[in-house]
């Protein structure tokens, strides 16, 4: 099925350990990002790509890395989580002008 | 970036109209609103978005104020399923820096009763 696919759907962490999120569209999409989402809040940006090799920091950069070295593909990595990490983790991808296409998300937790 | 606010929560009773307002005063000229929304905790849902003139799809209508300084989404017959957070946002077009960003707010908790 077209869309946007994150794996894990689940993820328990402790503190100080690294992990890599998984994202991955198959809509030939431009643009992908990352979002973090709190409990009763809004989704916050986090890394965002405009193409193969290009990225670039959102709202609340620290603490992840991103690469996007095809244009299906762009992984987040948590360096080294921390308990303020634990959230629901959103990747979007889009066409230049188009609507957003999200994933299911990422729960992780650090305890 | 212009930012938006929205009412924290609206009802609307099955079958009849939901009119979801957004404020946007900052917007500049070509700056985009776009309209999402996120049923319980799924990912958010795009839903339509415009420029200037109102907009039409199969799940809604949206309104532009002339100054642009407003909006209003409409969704014709409210269906239970339409229970979600709502979320208003402008998105600076594709240039620069910039390109394909979306930063969300709150959003409009809309709660469709039977």
């Amino acid at each position: 099925n077209a869309g946007v696919t994150q794996t894990p759907k689940f993820q328990v962490l402790k503190t100080g350990q690294s992990m890599t999120l998984q994202c991955a569209q198959d809509m030939n999409h431009e643009y992908m990002s990352w979002y973090r989402q709190d409990p009763g809040m809004g989704l916050r940006l986090i890394h965002y790509s405009v193409g193969a090799g290009i990225t670039d920091q959102g709202e609340v950069p620290n603490g992840y890395n991103v690469s996007r070295s095809t244009t299906e593909d762009f992984p987040l990595r948590l360096l080294s989580a921390a308990p303020s990490q634990t959230s629901v983790y959103f990747c979007a991808s889009s066409s230049r002008g188009g609507g957003y296409t999200f994933g299911s998300g990422t729960r992780l937790t650090v305890v | 970036d212009a930012k938006t606010t929205q009412p924290p929560s609206m009802d609307c009773a099955e079958g009849r109209a939901a009119n979801l307002p957004c404020n946007h005063s900052t917007i500049s000229g070509n700056e985009y609103v776009y309209w999402y929304r996120q049923i319980h905790s799924q990912g958010p849902q795009y839903i339509i978005h415009g420029l200037k003139n109102n907009e039409t799809n199969e799940m809604a209508s949206l309104i532009i104020t002339e100054d642009r300084k407003s909006s209003t989404l409409i969704l014709p017959h409210a269906t239970l399923r339409d229970t979600a957070v709502y979320y208003c946002i402008v998105r600076v077009p594709d240039r620069g820096s910039t390109l394909g960003r979306l930063y969300f707010g709150r959003g409009t908790q809309l709660t469709v009763w039977p």
